[in-house]
């Protein structure tokens, strides 16, 4: 596809399970971004990578949250021991370069009961 | 880090001028983006600006002042497809590969009646 690409678009899960969430970006784009946004808020920051590498996982609010990017493409958000608190929409963005405009997927929203 | 603010909502009519104000405190600021997001969709990109000044593309123009740490998006000839929320973002500590990390607003959310 054209754009980024997200899946699943929805995840319900029970508290303390774990989930994953793919992300696959632009074709070519090096740099990779997670987001999850809250209603009536703005993105908040997780995670970019650079290639494979994590340049900057500041946001990452706890050890609970992991992602990979193991080829340099595609990237799995990984949440373990679910909390409700997580549940959230979580966008990926990818660019060309880390220095250009950002293009956002649809997003996944988990839901955790 | 950074505080960003913004108005929650703001109202206006079809074919009128609506100006959305945002603030910023940072520490390293680098640039200032605005994206627009409608309900249930993904933010798409409108502008950025890193220098002082006005940067126009079409109905859409975004100033800056670095001085002030003040932003402000300005939506012409509204149209009602521009009901949406406005995010404004700021990055900081640019290096050769860490502009991308973007600080967000909670967004204004405009309304466009007819």
């Amino acid at each position: 596809g054209a754009g980024v690409s997200q899946t699943p678009s929805n995840k319900v899960t029970e508290k303390g399970k774990y989930v994953e969430l793919r992300c696959d970006p632009i074709s070519g784009h090096t740099a990779l971004y997670w987001y999850r946004q809250s209603l009536g808020q703005g993105p908040e920051f997780l995670i970019y990578f650079q290639g494979t590498g994590a340049a900057d996982d500041s946001g990452l609010p706890n050890d609970r949250f992991f992602a990979v990017r193991p080829e340099g493409s595609v990237s799995t958000l990984k949440i373990q021991r679910t909390e409700r608190g997580d549940s959230a929409v979580y966008l990926c963005a990818s660019s060309p370069r880390s220095n250009n405009e950002q293009f956002f997927g649809p997003g996944t929203r988990l839901t955790v009961l | 880090g950074q505080n960003i603010d913004q108005p929650t909502e703001m109202t206006a009519t079809e074919g009128a001028i609506v100006q959305i104000n945002c603030t910023y405190q940072t520490s390293g600021f680098n640039g200032l983006f605005w994206y627009q997001q409608h309900a249930g969709e993904a933010p798409t990109f409108l502008s950025y600006n890193v220098l002082d000044g006005l940067e126009e593309k079409g109905r859409f123009s975004s100033f800056l002042s670095r001085s002030k740490g003040y932003s402000y998006l300005l939506l012409k000839e509204l149209q009602m497809k521009d009901s949406a929320s406005y995010l404004c973002a700021s990055s900081e500590n640019m290096t050769t590969d860490s502009w991308g990390k973007l600080q967000f607003g909670a967004g204004t959310q405009v309304v466009v009646t007819p």
